[in-house]
């Protein structure tokens, strides 16, 4: 089956510092892959997404690269800003294969200070 | 409106009442889906509607029964619920595909059972 692994939180970091939030996946067919982000009582919005294999999904200065062969899609942003303190989940859906169901990290806090 | 609204956004009731929650998406979507999301735990599918038809339960307790009269409104209906139920409810909707597509989430509704 479908399963997504992200690395444990909280990760806390200064502003203006350099974040990565890891992602693997396992997945029967060839999923697209989707980054959703939670602030402090909200639903998950989507952040950025990738098709297809080295497809770069970005927004909002956060980028994350599609690696079909290591089966990753890391979460990256250059200089993190206290705004955004969130909730961040890594995601696949594989289509028809997966019946077009998300299937989810546990997710990553992420708590940035001045 | 605009995007997936979910109503009411908070909710306390008793273990004896009986309420429901309303979803409703204006993004011409159609399929549906209903999560449950608790402190601590990873985010739990509960139901998934295609063109108005349930095509997933997952194990959930008979006390929640969805209801979807269309593509575009999803309702869980409440009764007899356990504390342990307390929980966020989110809400979300997407158009199916052979790749699979992001899901939009509504801002959820926080849910507490006394």
């Amino acid at each position: 089956g479908n399963s997504v692994t992200q690395m444990e939180g909280p990760v806390t970091l200064s502003e203006e510092a350099f974040l990565t939030i890891n992602c693997t996946y396992t997945a029967t067919g060839y999923p697209s892959l989707f980054w959703y982000v939670q602030y402090p009582g909200e639903g998950l919005q989507l952040l950025l997404k990738a098709t297809k294999a080295d497809d770069k999904g970005s927004n909002k200065g956060f980028e994350a690269t599609y690696r079909k062969e290591t089966t990753s899609f890391h979460l990256e942003k250059g200089s993190v800003q206290v705004s955004d303190s969130a909730v961040y989940f890594c995601a696949l859906s594989d289509g028809w294969g997966g019946g077009n169901k998300l299937t989810f990290g546990t997710g990553t806090q992420l708590k940035v200070e001045l | 409106e605009t995007g997936v609204t979910q109503t009411p956004r908070h909710l306390v009731m008793g273990m004896t009442n009986k309420k429901s929650l309303k979803c409703e998406q204006h993004l011409g979507h159609n399929a549906m889906y209903w999560y449950k999301q608790s402190a601590k735990k990873p985010l739990e599918l509960m139901f998934v509607y295609n063109f108005k038809e349930q095509t997933e339960n997952n194990s959930v307790p008979s006390r929640f029964s969805p209801e979807c009269p269309n593509s575009s409104h999803l309702f869980l209906h409440l009764h007899t619920l356990q504390p342990e139920d307390s929980a966020l409810y989110l809400c979300a909707s997407s158009q199916r595909s052979e790749r699979g597509n992001e899901q939009f989430f509504g801002p959820g509704t926080r849910l507490t059972v006394l």
